[in-house]
Order: structure tokens, then sequence, then C-alpha cells
């Protein structure tokens, strides 16, 4: 069945350090691939999105993207702050559904100064 | 805009008595709204789906007696747990969408429940 997988957490890394969240999806037909993040308590906000293969999505510093021949969609950021200290969900919207999202398990991320 | 509230953000009942969580789209209409459970280190689990005014529409495997669900305005829906036991304990988390079939999903900051 469809499913996203991503690393698990947490991941502990100093500030202005590089990020990768690896996320990896299995779905038949073309799906719509997200980020989305959420903060001590807060709900979850969308990170990002990209919806067709090469496309990359980016916002805040953060990017991803869509790689169809490998079917991932990692999340990388440059140089991370404190502030960027969340959880990060990705996620994957199939193209014959106009709502139902599948998710990841989500990754702790947790940047120390 | 689009901020979506939940109340309570947490919950503590004994086993056997019911719970109401509500899920409110403070600055916008909201035609659907989802109810989504997650589990510690698991994926957010799509419970159920409402629409405005018509009954909700559970996914396979949620017992619709026992997670009732109300969407009686455009601003709010409900969840009920019904005789809660504590294998009900989780997360619960709502959204809310402007309109139907419009995917982007404004999620509130949950409510964790504790059935003891």
């Amino acid at each position: 069945g469809d499913s996203v997988t991503q690393m698990e957490g947490p991941v502990t890394l100093s500030e202005e350090a590089f990020l990768t969240i690896n996320c990896t999806y299995t779905a038949t037909g073309y799906p719509s691939l997200f980020w989305y993040v959420q903060y001590p308590g807060e709900g979850l906000q969308l990170l990002l999105k990209a919806t067709k293969a090469d496309d990359k999505g980016s916002n805040k510093g953060f990017e991803a993207t869509y790689r169809k021949e490998t079917t991932s969609f990692h999340l990388e950021k440059g140089s991370v702050q404190v502030s960027d200290s969340a959880v990060y969900f990705c996620a994957l919207l199939l193209g014959d559904s106009n709502y139902q999202l599948i998710w990841g398990a989500g990754t702790k991320l947790i940047i120390k100064p | 805009g689009a901020v979506v509230s939940q109340h309570p953000s947490r919950v503590i009942c004994k086993s056997g008595t019911s719970v109401k969580i509500e899920c409110r789209s403070l600055d916008f209409q909201a035609t659907t709204m989802f109810w989504y459970r997650q589990f510690p280190k698991k994926s957010l689990m799509l419970m159920a789906t409402s629409n405005e005014g018509s009954k909700a529409t559970y996914e396979q495997g949620v017992e619709k007696d026992k997670f009732l669900i109300n969407h009686a305005s455009l601003t709010l829906s409900t969840l009920t747990v019904t005789s809660a036991h504590p294998e009900d304990s989780s997360f619960y988390i709502c959204s809310a969408s402007r309109s139907s079939g419009v995917w982007e999903q404004y999620f509130g900051p949950g409510t964790r429940l504790t059935v003891t």
C-alpha cells in the first residue's frame, strides 16, 4: 500500500550545522509530496510542497526535491537555528484523492546553541 | 490567517466515561474537517472526515459508535470518545480545509487524552 518512511529521531545538531531529514515513499500514480512542521505547543504547519517530479519546494531556508527515480523527498537546510527545533513530518497526497494525506512518523529535530 | 484551535489541550478521564474534544476554525469557514489520531512515534492516522451539516465518513477500522463526530457549523466540529478505555489514550488532532476538494489543511494543536 501507499506509505511514507522517514528517518527516526531525534536528530540533534549544533546551530549552523547542515540538516538532512530523509523521506522516501511508496505510492501508485503520481503523488504530491509535503513537509509539515510542528513547533512545540502548536499545530502542524505546511512547510513546503512539490507536486511533480523534479520540482523543488522551498521555504524558510528549507528545501526538498521530488525525486521520482529514488522515490524520495529529503528535507535539507544549509544552516540550522535553535528556532528550527520542532517535529518534521513528510506526507504524500495521492493523485486520485483531494484530501487524504499519507503521513510519515515524524522526526524530532533538536538544535543546540 | 487560517487558525484552528482545539479544546481541551489535555484531558484525563476515568475508564467508562465520555470525553468531548472541540475543534474550531477561528478566522475562516471550514467546509471540511478531519480528525486524526497519533500514537507515539507513529504516523498520523486519519479517523474520519466530516463536512458541515452531514454525517462523518469514517476510515476503515474506526468505530463510529465509539468516536462520535459532529460538524454542526462551519467553524466547529466535535469528537466525543464514548465509554473511553485506556487503549483510547492518544493524541487527537483536528484539521480543517476552507472548501471541499481543496487539499490544504490547517491543523489544530492537538488534544492529549489519557484514560485511567
